[in-house]
């Protein structure tokens, strides 16, 4: 059960597109259609915003999308907006009703 | 609305034991899976431990199987986490969690700290 590995960060103007990565084995993110995004401000709670790889849950449905190859997922954000600056995790489901979480990555809007 | 509500977290002395409860609402509890989380100071997310409806099913991380057991009560729509043999690196935010249609968690409490040190 070893974390899914995130980029510890990454940055972007308004307006512009980020990706967030996220890599797992066969074992996880390769195995099951099952990875989850959640976005999480400072001293919140956080919130679903993609599941089922790329399930659109909450936020805007025309900037958050998700993908998956292999035994990577990834996050897409376009139109960056102020409030877009958070800390995004991946989830996967992992067998034998166990999860893991990836790392996190915390997106700067600059 | 999903309401989760927890409580039960605070100070513990390594070695010591908690046992943190999740009060749920607005929804029908025993139709759901649900689970704990938990951040760490300047940490990440970590999944914790999973319970399916009935509590036929659970899983647990690594880090924490064997000492901690997930249960829940269906009757008093509560999930319960008992937290023994704790240490350090057991502090943190604990969160718990509503299951969604699929393997994902669409409703999350505010959480409850649990600190340990001596």
């Amino acid at each position: 059960q070893s974390a899914l590995t995130q980029p510890r960060s990454v940055s972007g103007s308004p307006g512009q597109s980020v990706t967030i990565s996220c890599t797992g084995t066969s074992s996880d993110v390769g195995a099951y259609n099952y990875v989850s995004w959640y976005q999480q401000h400072p001293d919140k709670a956080p919130k679903l915003i993609i599941y089922d790889v790329n399930k659109w849950y909450s936020g805007d449905p025309a900037r958050f999308s998700g993908s998956k190859s292999g035994n990577t997922a990834s996050l897409a954000i376009s139109g960056l907006q102020a409030e877009d600056e958070a800390d995004y995790y991946c989830c996967s489901y992992a067998g034998s009703y166990t999860w893991v979480f990836g790392g996190g990555t915390k997106l700067t809007v600059l | 609305e999903v309401q989760l509500v927890e409580s039960g977290g605070g100070a513990a002395r390594p070695g010591g034991s908690l046992r943190l409860s999740c009060a749920a609402s607005g929804f029908t509890f025993d139709n759901y899976g649900m689970a704990w989380a938990r951040k760490a100071p300047g940490k990440g997310l970590e999944w914790v431990s999973g319970i399916n409806w009935n509590g036929g099913r659970t899983g647990y991380a690594d880090s924490v199987k064997g000492r901690f057991i997930i249960s829940r009560d269906n009757a008093k729509n509560s999930l319960y986490l008992q937290m023994n043999t704790l240490g350090a690196d057991d502090t943190a935010m604990y969160y718990c969690a509503r299951e969604g249609s699929s393997y994902h968690y669409i409703g999350w409490g505010q959480g409850t700290l649990v600190t340990v040190s001596s």
